[in-house]
């Protein structure tokens, strides 16, 4: 059973469409996140939610919204995508906001063209 | 700017020899370290972490030394293994879980570790 899994796997798009990457846990955590790894190799966080709470929301366009229907799941929704955004995109959950009790997901591999 | 800096983007250890991966930064309100393995086509998982009270940390194989005089942290594995061929990305924080601004997670660019048998 896959603790934090995310759909697709690879996400191929056009520039100015909008797309969702989704992720579902099932380890029974309060708290969800949302990493972007550039083509730099960064890995930068851009939203975490708690108990279906936005909690962390950094410097993002406005075009991503997470959305959070239940504690299980957190969405990340990309409107008018740029080229800039092609990136691989993890998920992660914990119980508490902590950093040492993470799990990540396999990653979205979003490439634009 | 980058505020943590992993220089070595690879590195290449014999099995059953120790592997030392290293690890910079800059800002000195980072409080709490972290390293994190990732296999291909996996998310990161946590390893190891380190709070700045100690300037050592043990798990097994996996050591981590913090030097923050330095602002350097480096991490041990004796002896390695092929099974720990992957990426390690070092993190950090200054705190350990988020506190705003000051307690955002900001990782380092990866090194890429190959055991060879």
């Amino acid at each position: 059973d896959t603790a934090v899994s995310q759909t697709p796997k690879y996400l191929v798009t056009q520039m100015g469409n909008d797309k969702s990457i989704k992720c579902e846990q099932n380890l029974g955590h309060d708290t969800m996140y949302w990493y972007k790894q550039d083509s730099k190799k960064f890995l930068k966080i851009m939203f975490s939610y708690n108990n279906k709470e936005l909690i962390i929301n950094e410097t993002v366009p406005n075009r991503f919204s997470p959305k959070s229907p239940d504690k299980a799941h957190l969405n990340l929704h990309i409107n008018s995508l740029e080229l800039g955004d092609s990136a691989v995109y993890f998920c992660a959950s914990s119980q508490e906001v902590r950093w040492d009790e993470q799990f990540f997901g396999p990653g979205t591999r979003l490439t634009v063209l | 700017d980058q505020q943590v800096k992993q220089n070595s983007p690879s590195l290449s250890v014999q099995e059953g020899r120790i592997s030392i991966l290293n690890c910079d930064y800059t800002n000195s309100m980072f409080d709490y370290f972290l390293w994190y393995k990732k296999y291909p086509a996996e998310g990161p998982t946590f390893l190891i972490s380190i709070s700045s009270i100690k300037d050592k940390n043990e798990d097994g194989r996996f050591t981590v030394f913090l030097n923050k005089s330095a602002k350097h942290l480096s991490l041990h594995i004796v002896p390695s293994q092929p099974g720990d061929s992957a990426v390690y990305f070092c993190a950090a924080s200054a705190i350990v879980n988020y506190g705003g601004s000051q307690g955002n997670l900001i990782f380092g660019k990866g090194t890429k570790l190959s055991v060879k048998p």
